[in-house]
C-alpha cells in the first residue's frame, strides 16, 4: 500500500519568514495530493491540492509543488502570519482505490 | 450550506462495550469517509461509503463497521471496545468519491475508552 512520509514534524518560524513542508510517497499510481490545515481543537480543512498532471499550483501565499519522478511534493507558505500556526497534513490518493494516505502532520508555529 | 455534523461530540465507554457514531454530510454530498485520528498515528482511513455502498476499507479489524442510509447520513460502529480505540473519529463528506476530491470534515467525536 501507499506510504507517506512528512517532514519536519515541527517547524518554528518568525512572522514574515517562509515555511516549507515536504512529503514523499511510495506508490507511483498516486495522482491526487491534498494539503489540510488543522488548527488546535478544530476540524481539518483543505487549503490546497494538486493532481499529478500539474507540477505546481499557487493560491496567494500558499503553493504546492509536485515532483512525480522523485515522488515528493511540498507545501510552501510565504510571509507567514501567526494565524498560520496549525498542524498541516499532506495526503496521497491513487486513482484506482481512492484511498487517501495521510502523513503524520507538521506542527507549524509562527512567532510574532 | 450547513457543514458536516457529527454526534455525539464526546463519548466515554468502558472496555468491551460497543459504540455507534453518527455523521450527517453536507447536503448533496454522496460520499462519507471515516477516519481515526490519534497523536501517534495521525489520520488513518477507516472506510468510505458512497450511495449506501462501502467503496473502500482501510486496515482496521472487523470490529469497526459502518453503513450509509439513503439520505447519505452514515453511522460507524465499534464493537468490543479496547483501550487503543480511544481517539478522535472524524467523518468527511464529498460530492463524489472522497479520496480523489476535496473532503469536508466534521468536528469529530472524541471517544475515550476506560
Amino acid at each position: 500500500g501507499e506510504n507517506v512520509e512528512q517532514h519536519p514534524s515541527t517547524l518554528s518560524v518568525q512572522e514574515g519568514d517562509s515555511a516549507v513542508i515536504k512529503c514523499t510517497y511510495s506508490d507511483s499510481a498516486s495522482n491526487y495530493f491534498p494539503w489540510y490545515k488543522q488548527e488546535l481543537g478544530k476540524r481539518p480543512q483543505l487549503i490546497i491540492d494538486i493532481r499529478s498532471n500539474v507540477g505546481e499550483k499557487k493560491d496567494q501565499r500558499i503553493a504546492v509543488t509536485l515532483n512525480k519522478t522523485a515522488k515528493h511534493f511540498s507545501l510552501h507558505i510565504t510571509e507567514t502570519q501567526p494565524e498560520d500556526s496549525a498542524v498541516y497534513f499532506c495526503a496521497a490518493s491513487d486513482g484506482g482505490s481512492y484511498i487517501p494516505t495521510f502523513g503524520r502532520g507538521t506542527s507549524l508555529i509562527v512567532h510574532p | 450550506k450547513a457543514g458536516v455534523t457529527q454526534t455525539p461530540r464526546y463519548l466515554i465507554k468502558t472496555r468491551g462495550q460497543q459504540v455507534t457514531l453518527s455523521c450527517s454530510p453536507i447536503s448533496g454530498h454522496r460520499s462519507v469517509s471515516w477516519y481515526q485520528q490519534t497523536p501517534g498515528q495521525g489520520l488513518q482511513f477507516l472506510f468510505e461509503y458512497f450511495s449506501e455502498t462501502q467503496r473502500n476499507k482501510g486496515n482496521f479489524p472487523g470490529r469497526f463497521s459502518g453503513r450509509q442510509f439513503s439520505n447519505s447520513r452514515s453511522e460507524m460502529n465499534v464493537s468490543t471496545l479496547e483501550l487503543g480505540d480511544s481517539a478522535l473519529y472524524l467523518c468527511a463528506s464529498s460530492l463524489v468519491q472522497g479520496g480523489n476530491n476535496e473532503q469536508f470534515f466534521g468536528p469529530g467525536t472524541r471517544l475515550t475508552v476506560l
